[in-house]
């Protein structure tokens, strides 16, 4: 069974601070690997999706990127703003199958 | 306006009701899913199905059920057999390709009185 681990938990920055995220997934044979963002109460937003061939994808300050023989992915938040406030989740899906498992997310906060 | 719709938003139960939950997309995918998400944890897939009339069992099916009639919707029935149902219940689609995402709908947030 594929486990997906998020580290940290929770993440308090200063505005301005460059971040990393971390996801890491134990079984490499994956489809893709997305990240989302969710706020409180709310569905998910997708971020950033990344192909099994892919090695990382970028939207505006957001930079994602995966190594499948290490079983990571990591996402970069580059100037970091009170917006950016919310928690971030990891999801791999599997080869040729429509499954998605889930990390538990990095509640991040950034303090004006 | 393309996108998944639930309701409702907030729902409260009776111990011992069955209550369903609704999903709709208009997304024409074929895959549609219903994680349950308890606080401070990820998501955890209840049911899944990929193509109209068949669906799977997630990781935690039971006291749960789902039916797949149209490939626009895709309810979820909350049964008495659901022991701990109070939950924030999210329901999200997909196409198939390895470089289409997984779109979520708003979530319902359900109580058991």
């Amino acid at each position: 069974k594929q486990e997906v681990t998020q580290i940290p938990a929770a993440l308090s920055v200063p505005e301005g601070e460059n971040l990393v995220l971390n996801c890491s997934f134990t079984d490499s044979a994956i489809y893709n690997l997305q990240w989302f963002r969710q706020d409180p109460g709310k569905g998910l937003t997708s971020l950033l999706l990344i192909q099994s061939s892919q090695r990382e994808q970028t939207s505006g300050r957001l930079n994602a990127s995966l190594d499948k023989s290490s079983g990571r992915s990591t996402l970069y938040i580059a100037a970091s703003q009170p917006g950016d406030s919310a928690t971030y989740l990891c999801a791999v899906r599997l080869n040729n199958f429509n499954k998605f498992y889930f990390g538990s997310g990095t509640k991040l906060n950034v303090k004006p | 306006d393309g996108g998944i719709t639930q309701s409702p938003k907030y729902l409260f139960r009776k111990e011992g009701q069955n209550v369903t939950l609704s999903c709709e997309q208009n997304l024409n995918h074929d895959a549609m899913y219903w994680y349950r998400q308890d606080p401070g944890q990820g998501l955890r897939l209840i049911y899944y199905s990929q193509i109209v009339n068949d669906f799977q069992k997630g990781d935690i099916a039971e006291g749960y059920s789902v039916s797949r009639e149209k490939k626009e919707s895709f309810p979820l029935t909350v049964t008495s057999a659901q022991k701990n149902p109070t939950a924030f219940y999210l329901c999200a689609s997909s196409a198939r390709g390895a470089g289409d995402t997984q779109y979520f709908g708003p979530g319902t947030r359900l109580t058991v009185l």
